[in-house]
């Protein structure tokens, strides 16, 4: 069964740069959802979309911005990278109009800011 | 606030049946999900319960009590590969399912 597909699954970024994450969720999911995991942390809720408008956000930076676009792959675009923001970025899609409320997870980002 | 508490390790022997506990207070309620994380890789779904009652899926069962807001998580026939983090979330809010999770158990499973 196709699984959420994210791209890159590495990132090596340096402190101040800018960094696109890109997330395809399973076919026919129209709900994405974006969390950060630190190390040795349980995953915190970024935002999430609903048919392609922002539907809740969380905890994110403002120098954190995403969007859902038409085919309902959502990327998540980090800029003034911080030290901080080293995490491992997951995305999850469902499907709750289609009655499937299950989050499934996709690999991850592993974001590493230098 | 939002609070959801786990025990933070268990050991368990192959073989065994194991139970790990999750307590959640919070401000809204949609459902409750239960996912296995092993180190540096995604969260892996387990189970979801939204109503009261015993959820059973081959060796996993997860259990749901809205009104003592508690749930477990029951493990049968250990296998070594179930050595893993498992995660208890809370979906809440009106227009999504945004998941709070707590901060994992880390089983152990020892032959």
């Amino acid at each position: 069964a196709a699984g959420v597909i994210q791209s890159p699954r590495h990132l090596i970024k340096e402190k101040r740069e800018t960094a696109t994450l890109k997330c395809y969720p399973i076919p026919r999911h129209d709900t994405v959802y974006w969390y950060q995991q630190g190390p040795g942390q349980d995953p915190q809720f970024l935002i999430s979309f609903y048919e392609k408008m922002q539907s809740d956000k969380g905890s994110i930076p403002d120098r954190f911005s995403a969007q859902q676009f038409s085919d309902y792959h959502s990327e998540l675009n980090m800029s003034s990278l911080e030290l901080g923001d080293s995490a491992l970025y997951f995305c999850a899609s469902s499907s709750p109009t289609g009655g499937s409320y299950e989050q499934y997870f996709g690999p991850g980002t592993r974001l590493t800011v230098t | 606030g939002q609070n959801i508490d786990q025990p933070t390790e268990m050991t368990a022997t192959e073989g065994a049946i194991v139970q790990i506990n999750c307590t959640y207070q919070t401000s809204g309620f949609n459902g409750l999900f239960w996912y296995q994380q092993h180190a540096g890789e995604a969260p892996t779904f387990l189970s979801y319960n939204v109503l009261d009652g015993l959820e059973e899926k081959g060796r996993f069962s997860s259990f749901l009590s809205r009104s003592k807001g508690y749930s477990y998580l029951l493990l049968k026939e250990l296998q070594m590969k179930d050595s893993a983090s498992y995660l208890c979330a809370v979906s809440y809010g009106y227009n999504t399912d945004k998941l709070i999770f707590g901060t994992g158990t880390r089983l152990q499973v020892f032959p």
